[in-house]
């Protein structure tokens, strides 16, 4: 049963190109949650998502960033116009159920570099 | 908002010494999850805690769940060299609508142990 698998894993871009960020979920896992980490720092929640479905994005900025989770194929976390500060790493996790008492497994990440 | 504060942010030991971080949060948690990030690697999750004055074992880490269900710690015997790494704590509030994947992380302790 393989991972939470994210691709591309690093990601360069020049300020204002845009950027995509793609995440496939465990089998069977229906529900996926995207973070963003500074260096040393915390993880950061932006979206969760179910199939066709934003459930949470509370943690998302409101302009340029964009998340869904197609019926069929994998999640992508989108960023429009990005500028330097977009540079970090961009965690996907996923989970079997919606309940918070399951554990998350998290993907490799991206990490997004914006020159 | 809800925040989870986790203290040191860096702890440097010998390899044998024990090793203690610390997560208090703001309001009073549903209950908290464990991850430990490897250097740059992807977290990984380690346990979760529920109930009011919770504790459990892993081998050399034990995990604390305290009475007010406010704070948390993770203590490890023995460190050794493959314990390097980030800890981080997660935990999500009771009673949070519309936020149902919402895990707030803290911003972890960084571990180093010199052999």
């Amino acid at each position: 049963n393989a991972g939470v698998m994210q691709n591309p894993r690093h990601l360069v871009r020049r300020r204002g190109q845009e950027a995509r960020l793609r995440c496939s979920p465990m089998k069977g896992h229906s529900h996926v949650y995207w973070y963003r980490q500074l260096p040393e720092e915390g993880l950061k929640f932006m979206v969760y998502l179910q199939k066709e479905n934003i459930i949470d994005e509370s943690g998302m900025p409101k302009e340029r960033f964009s998340a869904e989770f197609p019926k069929e194929g994998p999640s992508i976390l989108r960023i429009q116009q990005v500028v330097r500060g977009d540079s970090a790493a961009y965690f996907c996790a996923s989970s079997p159920s919606a309940m918070l008492d399951n554990e998350q497994f998290f993907g490799p990440g991206t990490r997004l570099t914006v020159l | 908002g809800q925040q989870v504060m986790q203290i040191p942010q860096y702890q440097h030991v010998q390899e044998g010494e024990d090793f203690t971080t610390y997560c208090n949060s703001s309001t009073t948690l549903s209950n908290i999850q464990w991850y430990k990030q490897r250097p740059g690697g992807h977290p990984v999750f380690l346990i979760q805690l529920v109930k009011s004055g919770e504790v459990k074992k892993q081998k050399r880490l034990t995990f604390q769940f305290g009475e007010a269900k406010k704070n948390s710690s993770l203590h490890i015997t023995a460190t050794q060299t493959t314990d390097v790494g980030t800890y981080f704590c997660a935990g999500v509030g009771p009673n949070v609508v519309g936020s149902q994947g919402n895990l707030i992380f803290g911003k972890g302790t960084k571990l180093s142990v010199k052999p």
